[in-house]
């Protein structure tokens, strides 16, 4: 099962919404709408943004928005803030009832 | 408080094996799956393989079966991963998660992370 395809780097200026992409195959992105999204800082565990493609979990904020067409799912940022600065990775569940990460996406808030 | 508490650090030499524990605190473990997720340094995350707290059923990654190995212990409310034949291409930080109730299929809780360091 290779990674998910994501982009290495991504940045905006405060204020500002940034989209970050994530690609698969029919046997996980495109096969199932079980797509989730994490925030990771420096030094922490991952943290939840968006499941099962478009759902924010309770305490979420609702500048965190996801999508997805065919195999490639999306996490949007609106509202840039400083403190969005950190790793994004999205994760698919398989055919073969597995998981894939995508290779992860660095956010600089400019 | 609901948590995922995991062992402390390990440094093994090569060739060696590691047995990395987890333990689910203040929910009821049989009702959830757990799974395992690592990161090497300065890497992103990649997926090990999970179990089904209740039957104990498992799954694992390509990459690693054969070398890896996911057990429980339901008394004790612990997971266990075991990595046999280590390199130091396993030096990374090895995180227990749970997948949230249901069938929504993502990690809601993640353990604080197990460093794991591989060198001779």
């Amino acid at each position: 099962q290779s990674a998910l395809t994501q982009p290495a780097s991504v940045s905006g200026s405060p204020g500002q919404s940034i989209t970050i992409s994530c690609t698969g195959t029919s046997s996980d992105v495109g096969g199932y709408d079980y797509v989730s999204w994490y925030q990771q800082h420096p030094g922490k565990a991952p943290k939840v943004l968006i499941y099962e493609v478009t759902i924010r979990p309770s305490g979420v904020s609702n500048r965190f928005s996801g999508s997805k067409s065919g195999n490639t799912a999306s996490l949007t940022i609106s509202g840039l803030q400083a403190d969005d600065e950190a790793d994004y990775y999205c994760c698919s569940y398989t055919s073969s009832s597995a998981r894939v990460f995508g290779g992860g996406t660095k956010l600089t808030v400019l | 408080q609901v948590e995922l508490v995991q062992s402390g650090a390990e440094v093994k030499k090569p060739g060696a094996s590691v047995k990395v524990s987890c333990k689910a605190s203040a929910f009821a473990f049989t009702y959830f799956s757990i799974h395992w997720v690592r990161q090497a340094p300065g890497q992103g995350l990649e997926w090990m393989g999970w179990i089904n707290g209740g039957n104990g059923n498992t799954k694992y990654s390509e990459k690693f079966r054969g070398r890896v190995t996911v057990t429980r212990d339901t008394s004790a409310t612990i997971v266990f991963m075991e990595l046999s034949s280590l390199t130091s291409e396993d030096t990374a930080i090895y995180y227990c998660a749970r997948d949230a109730v249901g069938a929504a299929k993502y990690f809601d809780l993640w353990g604080r992370g197990t460093l794991l360091t591989v060198s001779s």
